[in-house]
């Protein structure tokens, strides 16, 4: 089967830093994809990794070892407006997209 | 450039009836897929067209199908309607269906079966 599992919440501190960490096991994989989604909202694209290693963008960042089917999501300098749920994402050898649970990021002033 | 619509935006059902939802994907992207968000479920994957052909499908029920006209628009169709199938379907479009392309997602339609 083809699964991916990340926490279900995290709490940080405005301001912090925070990793979101996500681990996959599919029948193939194609690159790991992180998404944000706001209570009410659509889930709008952050980053994506095909390779080994830390893609930055901006305060976040996302980084990805295939060899152990692991992938973190870092978000830096945290703000109130990054409470959001995340969700890690992989396409897998037959082309199917899976999406993890979910992690809902609670921020504290 | 409009982003990804759905229509309509909230759906009330009771059980048995079936359902239509549509989806106009931004212009130029010839790729939509389906989700269905539940609390606790995440999204999981209903299916995805491109050029007018299904491409993939999930583990869903056939009351569950789809398709893509020429313009690109999408509709999923649910027949036979469950109280398990209260949901929000999201749809996402992007400009092919390859491995590495981002999503865009549209605002979703919330359904409530009754």
């Amino acid at each position: 089967g083809q699964s991916l599992e990340q926490p279900s919440e995290v709490t940080a501190v405005e301001g912090a830093i925070v990793q979101i960490n996500c681990t996959y096991q599919t029948s193939g994989f194609y690159g790991l994809s992180w998404y944000q989604q706001h209570d009410g909202g659509a889930p709008t694209f952050l980053s994506y990794n095909g390779l080994d290693g830390l893609e930055e963008t901006g305060r976040f960042s996302s980084f990805l070892s295939r060899s152990d089917s692991y992938g973190y999501l870092l978000l830096q300098e945290l703000q109130m407006k990054d409470s959001a749920s995340y969700f890690c994402a992989v396409r897998g050898r037959d082309d199917k997209i899976i999406f993890g649970k979910g992690t809902r990021l609670h921020i504290l002033p | 450039k409009a982003g990804v619509t759905q229509t309509p935006r909230y759906l009330i059902k009771t059980r048995g009836q079936q359902v239509t939802l549509s989806c106009s994907p931004i212009s130029g992207h010839r790729s939509v897929s389906w989700y269905q968000q539940t609390p606790g479920q995440g999204l999981q994957f209903l299916f995805e067209y491109f050029s007018e052909t299904q491409r993939n499908k999930g583990n869903f029920p056939g009351r569950f199908s789809g398709r893509q006209f020429s313009n690109s628009r999408s509709e999923m169709n649910v027949s036979t309607l469950e109280l398990g199938d209260s949901a929000l379907y999201l749809c996402a479009s992007s400009w092919t269906s390859g491995r590495q392309e981002t999503q865009y997602f549209g605002p979703g339609t919330r359904l409530l079966v009754l």
